[in-house]
């Protein structure tokens, strides 16, 4: 298993610009979450899904766009990048079972 | 709302100390805690974590229990090594209020281990 991928690994945006960061996972975990880390401030939830066709916001949602077509794939969209999107991005996924996340390994993205 | 507090970092020990990291929390229902760790450019990894109160969770030489009185979960290790060094995430989650999806995390304290 390769439990869950993140691509790509760093990108660098201009303002305004759109992008699309892909996580997949092959646990077949119900659930799954995007979160993004800054320094001094931990890692805080901007949406999740409970399961293909349904998703919900967390903690810091605005400027992200997520769908869950299928149960392997979660994108976080951003539409017209800023530089307080500048961060570290994990996904993130457990199963109907468990309370346990699996982490990916992160995207580093900055916003010029 | 729920909320982690941890101690502030960074921490820095010698090989073969004892850690502690202070966690408290505050949830108005009965939360599951973790103890979550990340590796230098690494993602995050569970470390250990305790659903219910008393519970200790324990890995690696890492322990942390669940207290409830205190509403904390601090989290030991007897004599630490330079491969422990790395950030550590308390967090919780309350299964009963939309889901362990839903983790909170304190800040994180950077744990450097010298030889």
């Amino acid at each position: 298993n390769a439990g869950v991928t993140q691509t790509p690994k760093f990108q660098v945006l201009k303002t305004g610009q759109s992008m699309t960061l892909q996580c997949a996972q092959d646990m077949n975990h119900e659930y799954m979450s995007w979160y993004r880390q800054d320094p001094g401030m931990g890692l805080r939830l901007i949406h999740y899904s409970v399961g293909a066709g349904i998703t919900d916001q967390g903690e810091v949602p605005n400027g992200y766009n997520v769908s869950r077509s299928t149960t392997e794939d979660f994108p976080l969209r951003l539409l017209s990048a800023a530089p307080s999107q500048t961060s570290v991005y994990f996904c993130a996924s457990r199963g109907f079972s468990t309370d346990t996340q699996y982490f990916g390994p992160g995207t580093r993205l900055t916003v010029l | 709302g729920d909320s982690v507090t941890q101690m502030e970092g960074p921490v820095t020990l010698s090989e073969e100390a004892f850690l502690t990291i202070n966690c408290t929390y505050t949830a108005t229902g009965y939360p599951s805690l973790f103890w979550y760790v990340q590796y230098p450019g690494e993602g995050l990894q569970l470390l250990l974590k305790a659903t219910k109160a008393d519970d200790k969770g324990s890995n690696k030489g890492f322990e942390a229990t669940y207290r409830k009185e205190t509403t904390s979960f601090h989290l030991e290790k007897g004599s630490v090594q330079v491969s422990d060094s790395a950030v550590y995430f308390c967090a919780l989650t309350d299964p009963r209020r939309g889901g362990s999806e839903k983790l909170v995390f304190g800040k994180g304290t950077k744990l450097t281990v010298n030889p």
